[in-house]
């Protein structure tokens, strides 16, 4: 079935510091993928998405590159801030009619100032 | 102005009390979702309702029933509650659009304990 993996935290960084989170799927045909974010005592909320190939999504300096050949959509951020800290999930929705996201385990990432 | 909505926002209950959750959206989209995540932060799909239509019921006790009155409100409601249950229960919605490229909403969840 369709599963998503991304990389395990908890994960700690000072500020101004490079993130990756890695993120790999595996699905029939072609799924988009999304990253959400979830703020502390928070719902989760659209970070950015990936329809297609090749795509790069981006959103408050993250980005993140849809790569079939690797099937693996890493998210990134050059410079993060103390404002970054959250739990970062990759999801996957499958071309198929039940609408339904499958979650990555979700990754702490906390910013020290 | 709250895109997605639920009460109550915390909910502390005894094993084997029935208990109630709901969810309004005023979006107005066509798809409404309950997810469950668990103390790990993992999450989960529990149900999706499309147009007041059930289209997704993934493994879940019959003790939980979701129920949707109209496209705006999906309620779940769980019966005889047990520790397990405890956990934080998001809805979320989406528009039609093309199926699997639209955004879902996330309301701010639903923290239940159950003692």
């Amino acid at each position: 079935g369709d599963s998503v993996t991304q990389m395990e935290g908890p994960v700690t960084l000072s500020e101004e510091a490079f993130l990756t989170i890695n993120c790999t799927y595996t699905a029939t045909g072609y799924p988009s993928l999304f990253w959400y974010v979830q703020y502390p005592g928070e719902g989760l909320q659209l970070l950015l998405k990936a329809t297609k190939a090749d795509d790069k999504g981006s959103n408050k300096g993250f980005e993140a590159t849809y790569r079939k050949e690797t099937t693996s959509f890493h998210l990134e951020k050059g410079s993060v801030q103390v404002s970054d800290s959250a739990v970062y999930f990759c999801a996957l929705s499958a071309n198929s009619n039940d609408y339904k996201l499958s979650f990555g385990a979700g990754t702490t990432v906390t910013v020290r100032a | 102005d709250t895109a997605v909505s639920q009460t109550p926002k915390y909910l502390v209950t005894q094993m084997g009390n029935d208990k109630s959750i709901k969810c309004e959206q005023n979006l107005g989209h066509d798809t409404m979702y309950w997810y469950k995540q668990d103390s790990k932060k993992f999450l989960k799909i529990m149900f999706s309702y499309n147009n007041k239509e059930l289209i997704i019921n993934e493994t879940v006790p019959n003790r939980f029933s979701p129920k949707s009155p109209d496209k705006a409100h999906l309620n779940l409601h769980i019966n005889s509650l047990e520790l397990g249950d405890s956990a934080v229960y998001f809805c979320a919605s989406s528009s039609q659009g093309y199926h699997n490229q639209e955004t879902q909403y996330f309301g701010p969840g639903t923290r239940l304990l159950v003692l």
